[in-house]
C-alpha cells in the first residue's frame, strides 16, 4: 500500500545551520505531497505542498521539491532558527480513491542557540 | 489560527465510559476528517465526511462512530473506552473532495484512566 518514510529523529542543529529532512514515498500514480509542522503542545499546521512532479512548495523559508524519479520530497531550509524547533511530518494524498492523508512517522527537530 | 475549532481541549475519563468530541470546520469547507495521534501508532486516519455523508473509513474501531450535521460540524463518539484509546484526536477540514489542503484543529487530548 501507499506509505511515507521519514528520516528518524531527533535532528539537532545549531542556529543558522542548513536543514534537510528526508522524505520518500511509495504510491501509485501521482500523489499530492505535503509537509506539516507540529509545534510543542499545538496542532498540525500545513507548511507547504506540491501536487505534481517537479513542483516546488515553499513557505517561511522552507522548500521541498516533488521528485518523481526518486519518489522523494525532502524538506530544506537554508538557515534555521530556534523557533523552528518542532516535529515535521511528511504526508501524501494518493491518486484516486479516498482523500485521506497518509503520514510519515514525523521527525523531531531541535535547534540549539 | 486555522479556523477549525475543536472542543473540548482536554478530556479525562475512565475505562468503559463514552465521550463525544466536537469539531467545527473552517467556514465554507464541506469535508471533515478525523485523525488519531498516539505515541505507538503515530497519525492515523479514522473517518471522513463530505457534506453530511460518510465518504471514507480508515482504521476506526467499531466502538467509535462519527457524524456530520447539516451545519457541517462533526462529532466523534468513542464508547467503551479502553486505556489504549488515550491519544490526541484531530479534526481537519478541506474545501471539498480532492487533493486539497487539510486544515487542522488544535486537537482534543483524551486520557482514559
Amino acid at each position: 500500500g501507499d506509505s511515507v518514510t521519514q528520516m528518524e529523529g531527533p535532528v539537532t542543529l545549531s542556529e543558522e545551520a542548513f536543514l534537510t529532512i528526508n522524505c520518500t514515498y511509495t504510491a501509485t500514480g501521482y500523489p499530492s505531497l505535503f509537509w506539516y509542522v507540529q509545534y510543542p503542545g499545538e496542532g498540525l499546521q500545513l507548511l507547504l505542498k506540491a501536487t505534481k512532479a517537479d513542483d516546488k512548495g515553499s513557505n517561511k523559508g522552507f522548500e521541498a521539491t516533488y521528485r518523481k524519479e526518486t519518489t522523494s520530497f525532502h524538506l530544506e531550509k537554508g538557515s534555521v532558527q530556534v523557533s523552528d524547533s518542532a516535529v515535521y511530518f511528511c504526508a501524501l494524498i494518493k491518486a484516486g480513491g479516498n482523500y485521506q492523508l497518509i503520514w510519515g512517522a514525523g521527525t523531531k527537530l531541535i535547534i540549539k542557540p | 489560527d486555522s479556523g477549525v475549532t475543536q472542543t473540548p481541549k482536554h478530556l479525562i475519563t475512565a475505562t468503559g465510559q463514552r465521550v463525544t468530541l466536537r469539531c467545527s470546520p473552517r467556514s465554507g469547507d464541506l469535508s471533515v476528517y478525523w485523525y488519531q495521534q498516539s505515541l505507538d501508532q503515530g497519525l492515523q486516519f479514522l473517518i471522513q465526511y463530505y457534506n453530511g455523508e460518510e465518504r471514507a473509513k480508515g482504521n476506526i474501531l467499531e466502538r467509535f462512530s462519527a457524524q456530520q450535521f447539516p451545519d457541517l460540524h462533526s462529532e466523534l463518539n468513542l464508547s467503551s473506552l479502553e486505556l489504549g484509546d488515550s491519544a490526541l484526536y484531530f479534526c481537519a477540514s478541506s474545501v471539498g473532495l480532492g487533493h486539497y489542503e487539510q486544515y487542522f484543529g488544535p486537537g482534543t487530548r483524551l486520557t482514559v484512566t
